[in-house]
């Protein structure tokens, strides 16, 4: 069974460093086709791809965001890692973490987590 | 402004057919596979179509994929009420070393 769960701070104050964490069960992260990617979703607006990580640690990013952004993977414990430098309010989103498999058959987002919600303001 | 552009929002009655469209560029819908999510209210989105017009186990088979060109499109047939949610389709984009995009999303009201 695939079950993913993000975790983090619910409000971070702006310019500070948002950190996020993304436990998986029921796949591995080094299996060929697999990736983890983080996707938010502002309140009441469309979702939003930040990053993807893949089974051989290759990264991908929204290129408007690359600057700020880092994902990073511990393989042995299950978990992908993301950050994100100087928050604003904008930045108040719900943020989700996704399997993605990735083939022939090109990628697609399989699994989902529940998602959480990060509020910036002071 | 969303890379893929759908239509903010349709609707239609129990039992109808509606499609949703997505539309797109050479470097993404023209060269790389469609997806399609559904994301009903406070819920995380859903895949529902992988691969242009792939079911996942479980999704009903009144939802169809399909794709042409640069454009993509959902059909929904036999409409239920709880079909009433935001939809989005998403592929791979060969741009700028490589990036995934989301259509702008579609709120599908059953009247």
């Amino acid at each position: 069974q695939v079950t993913l769960r993000e975790s983090g701070p619910a409000l971070v104050k702006p310019t500070e460093t948002l950190t996020l964490t993304c436990n998986f069960s029921g796949f591995s992260l080094i299996t060929r086709g697999m990736c983890v990617a983080w996707v938010r979703q502002p309140p009441g607006k469309a979702l939003e791809w930040l990053a993807l990580i893949d089974w051989d640690d290759d990264k991908y990013f929204n290129a408007f965001l690359k600057p700020r952004l880092t994902v990073s993977r511990d393989t042995s414990r299950n978990l992908v890692v993301l950050t994100m430098t100087n928050m604003d309010p904008v930045d108040t989103a719900t943020y989700y973490c996704a399997r993605v498999q990735s083939g022939f058959g090109g990628y697609y987002f399989d699994y989902w987590g529940h998602g959480t919600l990060v509020s910036v303001s002071s | 402004q969303s890379v893929l552009t759908q239509p903010p929002s349709v609707s239609g009655t129990p039992g109808q057919r509606v499609i949703i469209s997505c539309s797109g560029a050479s470097s993404n819908i023209g060269s790389n596979a469609v997806t399609w999510y559904q994301q009903l209210p406070g819920t995380a989105p859903r895949l529902l179509i992988y691969t242009n017009n792939q079911r996942p186990s479980g999704v009903p088979d009144r939802f169809s994929g399909s794709k042409s060109g640069t454009s993509a499109s959902l059909t929904i047939s036999g409409l239920r009420s709880e079909d009433e949610a935001d939809y989005y389709c998403g592929t791979w984009d060969d741009n700028l070393n490589g990036r995934w995009v989301f259509g702008g999303g579609t709120k599908l009201t059953v009247l």
